[in-house]
């Protein structure tokens, strides 16, 4: 079974430049997030998505961070502009839900994003 | 202060070694609560779970105290496969929340 699918894997842009980040997850997860995780750090939630429906986005800077997941299924971040301090690996995972007791988040390889 | 603390460590030990992970929480309203493994590079990985009772799977132990909102890692005989960093995960409303990890290495 494939797992979470992400891409790219890596992406170097400048400044102020806009950048999107794809996510595929696990076929029949309902639950999408997308955590940022910087050097040395945990990995910090962005966002939470039921289905199609953003539940939790209190932590995405939504001046800048935006997200969507169309269908329920695939989901997408962009960051427009980037600034030098989004220099992170932004990690996609999925689940099959929010019941007490399941844990499990599956995540993808994450995308690493370098802004100059 | 952060929701989930953990030692950042390093821990470094020789093979064979018992070493011990502690994580605190600071929401009482925490749900579940998990240990992740993540390698240098690669994504977070599911560990085990912690239940009230404690339970252990193989070499690991892990623990739970709801009253003092206090999560442990416990490995024994540690192997040379075991050098990662080690995430405590709670669930809060919902949304699991890591703390900053505590990296082990397991030197010959």
């Amino acid at each position: 079974e494939a797992g979470v699918v992400q891409s790219p894997r890596y992406k170097i842009i400048e400044k102020k430049q806009p950048v999107a980040f794809w996510c595929n997850p696990i076929s029949g997860h309902n639950t999408l997030y997308w955590y940022l995780q910087n050097l040395g750090q945990g990995p910090e939630l962005l966002i939470r998505y039921e289905n199609e429906e953003a539940v939790d986005d209190s932590q995405l800077p939504k001046d800048r961070f935006s997200a969507e997941r169309l269908k329920g299924v695939d989901s997408t971040l962009k960051i427009q502009p980037a600034e030098l301090g989004d220099s992170a690996v932004y990690l996609c995972a999925s689940s099959w839900g929010v019941a007490i007791g399941a844990g499990e988040l599956f995540f993808g390889e994450g995308s690493r994003l370098t802004v100059l | 202060r952060k929701e989930v603390e953990q030692d950042p460590g390093p821990f470094n030990v020789p093979e064979g070694a018992t070493v011990a992970f502690n994580c605190t929480y600071s929401n009482s309203a925490s749900q579940s609560f998990f240990w992740y493994r993540q390698d240098c590079r690669k994504e977070p990985k599911l560990l085990m779970s912690v239940y009230s009772s404690g339970n252990e799977d193989g070499r690991f132990t892990a623990q739970l105290n709801r009253a003092s909102q206090y999560i442990s890692l416990l490995i024994r005989d540690s192997k040379l496969s075991d050098s990662a960093t080690y995430l405590c995960v709670v669930k809060v409303d919902n949304d699991m929340r890591f703390g900053a990890g505590t990296r082990l290495t397991v030197k010959p």
